[in-house]
C-alpha cells in the first residue's frame, strides 16, 4: 500500500472556479503534512504546510483530518498561473510523496 | 531560494558507464537527499545524508551509492548505469521552519541511459 495516495486528475477548470484536491495517507503516526506545486519540467516547490487546525494563504486553504487520514487543498478563484501539478507530502521519519494531481485552468 | 544547485542539468550516457551527479548547497544544511521522479510514481528516496560522511539508504537505493565529504556537496553515483535508471533526479535539503521540518529542492538533473 502506498504511503500517500492522490487522485491524478487531470482537473480542467475555468478561470475563477474553485477546485479541491484530496490526498490520503496510510501511516497514522505521520507528523507533518505539505502541499507542493510542481510546474512542468521543474522542481517541486513548497506551497504550504498543513496544520491540524487548517490554514489559509490567500486563495489557498489546506485542511488536515487526522481521524480519517486525509489532507485537502482548496484553491479559490483559480488563475491561469495555478496550472501545475500539486503534490501531497507526508513526513513520518522520512518524506513520502504522492504522485500528484494535475490542474489546468482554462481561459 | 534554498541555494541548491545540481550538475549536470542534463546527461545522456550509455548502459554500463559510471555516472556521478552533484548536489551543492550554500547554506550549511545538515540533511541532504537524493530522489528520483518517474511517471506514475511520486518522488522516491534513493539515499540521504545527515552529516559529513553520514549517509543512509532510501527505498530505491539499489544500483546507487552516495558520498558526502563536505557539508556543501552530496554526490550520487550510478556505478554502472542501466536503462531503468533513466529518470529525473532531484536533490533536496531540509530545515526546520517554525518547528516544522520542510524540504526544498534543487532544479533537477535529467538523465537518459541508452
Amino acid at each position: 500500500r502506498k504511503e500517500v495516495e492522490q487522485d491524478p486528475g487531470p482537473f480542467n477548470v475555468p478561470e475563477g472556479a474553485t477546485v479541491a484536491f484530496n490526498c490520503t495517507y496510510s501511516n497514522s503516526a505521520s507528523q507533518s503534512f505539505f502541499w507542493y506545486r510542481q510546474d512542468c519540467r521543474k522542481e517541486p516547490k513548497l506551497l504550504m504546510s498543513v496544520y491540524s487546525s487548517g490554514n489559509e494563504d490567500g486563495r489557498f486553504t489546506a485542511q488536515l483530518n487526522r481521524a480519517s487520514q486525509y489532507i485537502s487543498l482548496l484553491i479559490r478563484d483559480s488563475k491561469l498561473s495555478d496550472s501545475a501539478t500539486y503534490l501531497c507530502v507526508v513526513n513520518v521519519n522520512q518524506f513520502y510523496f504522492g504522485t500528484g494531481t494535475s490542474l489546468t485552468v482554462i481561459p | 531560494d534554498a541555494g541548491i544547485t545540481q550538475s549536470p542539468r542534463h546527461k545522456v550516457t550509455e548502459t554500463g558507464t559510471p555516472v556521478t551527479l552533484r548536489c551543492h548547497q550554500t547554506e550549511n544544511h545538515r540533511y541532504m537527499y537524493w530522489y528520483r521522479q518517474d511517471p506514475g510514481h511520486g518522488l522516491r528516496l534513493i539515499h540521504y545524508s545527515y552529516g559529513v560522511k553520514d549517509t543512509d539508504k532510501g527505498e530505491v537505493s539499489d544500483g546507487y551509492s552516495v558520498s558526502r565529504s563536505k557539508t556543501e556537496d552530496f554526490l550520487l553515483t550510478l556505478e554502472s548505469a542501466t536503462s531503468s535508471q533513466t529518470s529525473v533526479y532531484f536533490c533536496a535539503i531540509s530545515e526546520y521552519i517554525s518547528g516544522v521540518n520542510e524540504q526544498f529542492f534543487g532544479p533537477g538533473t535529467r538523465l537518459t541511459v541508452l
